[in-house]
């Protein structure tokens, strides 16, 4: 049974940084196209992060240069590392994978962890 | 970059049909996938690659998609399909995109 398990968020200061994780079960992460997808309070779905299977990252242009995307294969994990983080980062994020590549669809999404970044 | 339109809001009677449509330039010659969010769920694929139902997904829900606009068509729409509907697709300019978002009232 495919899983994806998101952790890792919290209530953060402006300019602080965290790190989601994204554990999966039932699949091997590192051959599929995985992302990050967020959603304001209230808002819209927002592509955020992508990992390709062969390696390739890409990121919003509103991300580009503060957040990271990775995974570790051995623990079949994904990962978001947010640095320099700002009131409009606050929202809940989702893992999802795209098994058939970028134009594919998010098969499996988490359950998705909260980002909350106030003073 | 790439817009996805989606009207905001579409009400439909109880055991009609409800029709959100998606509008993009060229769209028609793109994947778009459907995805239905109940309030303090994830999304769930609903409709993927234009006219695909994943398995579980209701035979009322279908898809089509010509030219600028794609469409996911519910019939016989019940209570339980009240929920909000994004189109998505991917462009090379944008990566993934998503509408803005429909919310369906079944009344």
């Amino acid at each position: 049974e495919v899983q994806l398990v998101e952790s890792g968020g919290g209530l953060i200061q402006p300019g602080g940084s965290l790190r989601l994780s994204c554990a999966a079960s039932g699949f091997t992460v590192s051959r599929n196209y995985m992302g990050w997808v967020r959603q304001a309070p209230g808002k819209g779905l927002e592509w955020v992060s992508a990992i390709y299977s062969g390696g390739a990252t890409y990121h919003t242009d509103s991300v580009r240069g503060r957040f990271t995307i990775s995974r570790d294969n051995l623990k079949n994990t994904l990962y978001l590392q947010m640095n320099s983080l700002r009131a409009e980062d606050t929202a809940v994020y989702y893992c999802a994978r795209a098994p058939e590549g970028a134009t594919g669809e998010f098969d499996f999404w988490g359950q998705g962890t909260l980002v909350t970044v106030s003073s | 970059s790439y817009e996805l339109t989606q009207p905001v809001s579409l009400s439909v009677a109880l055991g009609q049909t409800a029709r959100i449509t998606c509008g993009g330039n060229n769209i028609g010659n793109k994947n778009v996938h459907w995805y239905q969010q109940k309030p303090g769920q994830a999304p769930l694929l609903v409709i993927y690659r234009n006219i695909n139902r994943p398995s579980g997904i209701p035979e009322r829900f279908s898809g089509s998609n010509s030219e600028n606009t794609a469409t996911l068509t519910i019939s016989r729409a019940q209570v339980g399909d009240e929920a909000d509907y994004y189109c998505q697709v991917w462009d090379s300019s944008a990566n993934w995109v998503f509408g803005g978002g429909t919310k369906l009232t079944v009344l």
